[in-house]
């Protein structure tokens, strides 16, 4: 069974704590990504990348880091420093290269307790 | 950098009526043009998508097409049914990053 998975589907997160989200693949893709979702602003970019140990980041980094020591994973770290991290968390990814489509994940919600 | 406006919010419309969605792009740059369905709690799943040497694309009940002069593309759905309803979501992708993603149109189709 092909695809994007995603875990967990809802996270908790105390004050001050780091917490991390995983992102696996099986489609062979060399790009993955990070979105964060809030109501009524669409989907931000967070990181991106497109190769093995190599990533860029995206327009809303602060307070994010990202590791892609593996083509199939991509885990998302949410630090302390990111003073409001309550969101839908997206992860996608793509063959390398422009015009090529993008495949979500199911997502994961993050709560602050 | 590229910035992708989405037209409108929400709308609601009878089932069976056609719903257009409308966006506009920046970067001229630009050539790759995704069309995304997300229901609520789940990930957006891609529906429709148009390359800038096409001007028009369709798929049953679902169409999109792109003016690359006035920098704008539309989705449009016809004899639209109940589980059309979900919010949708325009993208861009400039050259050397990822798709830039409108802010979503929640439709909603009543019977």
């Amino acid at each position: 069974d092909g695809g994007i998975t995603q875990s967990p589907k809802y996270l908790f997160r105390k004050e001050g704590q780091n917490v991390t989200l995983s992102c696996e693949q099986n489609l062979n893709h060399d790009a993955m990504y990070w979105y964060r979702q809030d109501p009524g602003q669409g989907l931000r970019l967070i990181y991106y990348s497109q190769i093995v140990n190599d990533f860029q980041k995206g327009d809303i980094a602060e307070g994010y880091s990202v590791s892609r020591e593996k083509k199939e994973s991509f885990p998302l770290t949410v630090t302390s420093a990111q003073k409001n991290p309550t969101a839908f968390y997206l992860c996608a990814s793509s063959n390398s290269g422009q015009k090529e489509t993008q495949y979500f994940g199911p997502g994961t919600r993050l709560l602050v307790l | 950098g590229e910035n992708v406006e989405q037209h409108p919010s929400t709308l609601s419309v009878q089932e069976g009526d056609s719903a257009v969605i409308k966006c506009t792009y920046s970067d001229s740059a630009s050539n790759y043009f995704p069309w995304y369905k997300q229901e609520l709690g789940k990930g957006p799943q891609l529906i429709i998508d148009i390359r800038s040497n096409v001007g028009e694309k369709k798929d049953q009940r679902i169409a999109v097409t792109l003016n690359k002069t006035a920098k704008h593309f539309s989705l449009h759905i016809t004899e639209t049914q109940p589980e059309d309803s979900a919010v949708y979501f325009c993208a861009a992708n400039p050259p050397e990053t990822a798709l830039i993603f409108g802010k979503g149109t929640t439709l909603s189709v009543s019977s």
